[in-house]
């Protein structure tokens, strides 16, 4: 069965902390994504990996980055998190490289609360 | 660029009745389109995919989508609600390595 894991269901932080959000796969898929889901505003990409070290904007980077050492890890980066990006963090993976995607398996999702 | 629409942020039925939940995109080449559907405090799962051929698409739990080129259409359908189908749904359409997903229809079924 595939599977998509993240770090943490429910995360704390302060406002000015930098915070670690990780995600795993085990099916070796290319591609991985970081989302943020708010209510009323649906999935929206933060950002995305197709390979190792390689990393694209989606359409709210602004206030994160990502890391992608290994080709299953993905680690999304809040460097000093603030209270507009408390929120539900979801990662995902599908397979294939470069070209369009098929369907995207999700990790349970992270629940992060800023104070 | 892709954008998807679903009509509807909420939608009740009573169980035993007709599901429809509606999602319109635009895109400038022919399309990937998928449902998600997402229970609470869970991430989503795949109800159902469009690639090629057949436009009328079976999905699990009951679900089925009809890919409409010319309405630029993909709605959700269930011919009778189970409690247990109360949850999110999520439109989505492929763009390149990505999808763009719609802002969800929340589904409340009452006995």
């Amino acid at each position: 069965d595939v599977k998509v894991t993240q770090s943490s269901r429910y995360l704390v932080k302060r406002t000015g902390e930098k915070v670690f959000l990780e995600c795993v796969q085990d099916m070796d898929h290319e591609n991985m994504f970081w989302y943020r889901q708010d209510p009323g505003l649906g999935l929206r990409l933060i950002y995305f990996s197709y390979d190792v070290k390689m990393k694209e904007k989606g359409d709210i980077p602004e206030g994160y980055s990502v890391s992608r050492e290994k080709k299953e890890r993905f680690s999304l980066i809040l460097e000093s998190a603030s209270t507009n990006q408390t929120s539900m963090y979801l990662c995902a993976s599908s397979p294939s490289g470069h070209q369009l995607a098929y369907e995207q398996y999700f990790g349970p999702g992270t629940r992060l609360t800023v104070t | 660029a892709q954008s998807v629409t679903q009509l509807g942020s909420h939608v009740s039925v009573s169980e035993g009745a007709l599901v429809l939940l509606r999602c319109n995109y635009s895109s400038s080449v022919p399309p990937y389109l998928f449902w998600y559907v997402q229970y609470p405090n869970q991430g989503l799962q795949l109800l159902l995919k469009y690639t090629t051929g057949a436009t009328l698409v079976k999905g699990i739990n009951g679900f089925e989508a009809e890919f409409k080129k010319s309405e630029t259409s993909f709605h959700l359908t269930k011919p009778s609600a189970h409690m247990s189908d109360a949850a999110e749904y999520f439109c989505a359409v492929s763009e390149e390595s990505t999808l763009t997903f719609g802002k969800g229809t929340m589904l409340l079924v009452s006995p």
